[in-house]
């Protein structure tokens, strides 16, 4: 089946640490997308990528990184310096630019 | 940079009732108008898109409309069932810049049997 696979579906941080969450896509799309879901608001970009080895920041990227190695993957670390990271992490891909996204079923990450 | 509204952020309807979201945006050179359905602790599906070339899309009972000189744009779902029932957002975007997508807040739907 092709879709996109987040993973874990449940995270849970401690202070100062650093987590990375996964996103894998089979499509064979060329654009990724990372999206912070907060309670009753919309979805804000984080990150997009696309093309292998290239990412470009979104409307909040501070407190974030991303890595885009490989086609198929584009992992999203939330470090310590993201002050307020709770919240629901959406991974999207799209064939190209010109195409819709298509979301995975998120991630949830908590502070211990 | 871009905005978008949604109105309601609360909408409940009887089954068999049409029910309507409504959207505007700010930034006139956005091109792609995606509306996306997301149920409890999954990721959004997308339902519905409009380029902003056409002015009307329907795809059964749905559809979307596309007012670019008033900037707005609305959802429209007719014969509503419970299984409608979920989170709706509108979302706005330039395609050739990346397509970064800015989204509404979204609007709960409830549809009562």
């Amino acid at each position: 089946d092709g879709g996109i696979t987040q993973s874990p579906k449940y995270l849970f941080r401690k202070e100062g640490q650093n987590v990375t969450l996964s996103c894998e896509q089979n499509l064979n799309h060329d654009a990724m997308y990372w999206y912070r879901q907060d309670p009753g608001q919309g979805l804000r970009l984080i990150y997009y990528s696309q093309i292998v080895n290239d990412f470009q920041k979104g409307d909040i990227a501070e407190g974030y990184s991303v890595s885009r190695e490989k086609k198929e993957s584009f992992p999203l670390t939330v470090t310590s310096a993201q002050k307020n990271p709770t919240a629901f992490y959406l991974c999207a891909s799209s064939m190209d630019r010109f195409k819709p996204q298509h979301f995975g079923d998120g991630t949830r990450l908590s502070i211990l | 940079g871009e905005n978008v509204e949604q109105h309601p952020s609360t909408l409940s309807v009887q089954e068999g009732d049409s029910a309507v979201i409504k959207c505007t945006y700010s930034d006139s050179a956005s091109n792609y108008f995606p509306w996306y359905k997301q149920e409890l602790g999954k990721g959004p599906q997308l339902i519905i898109d409009i380029r902003s070339n056409v002015g009307e899309k329907k795809d059964q009972r749905i559809a979307v409309t596309l007012n670019k000189t008033a900037k707005h744009f609305s959802l429209h779902i007719t014969e509503t069932q419970p299984e409608d029932s979920a989170v709706y957002f509108c979302a706005a975007g330039l395609m050739e810049y990346g397509n970064k997508l800015v989204f509404g807040a979204g609007t709960i739907l409830r549809v009562k049997s």
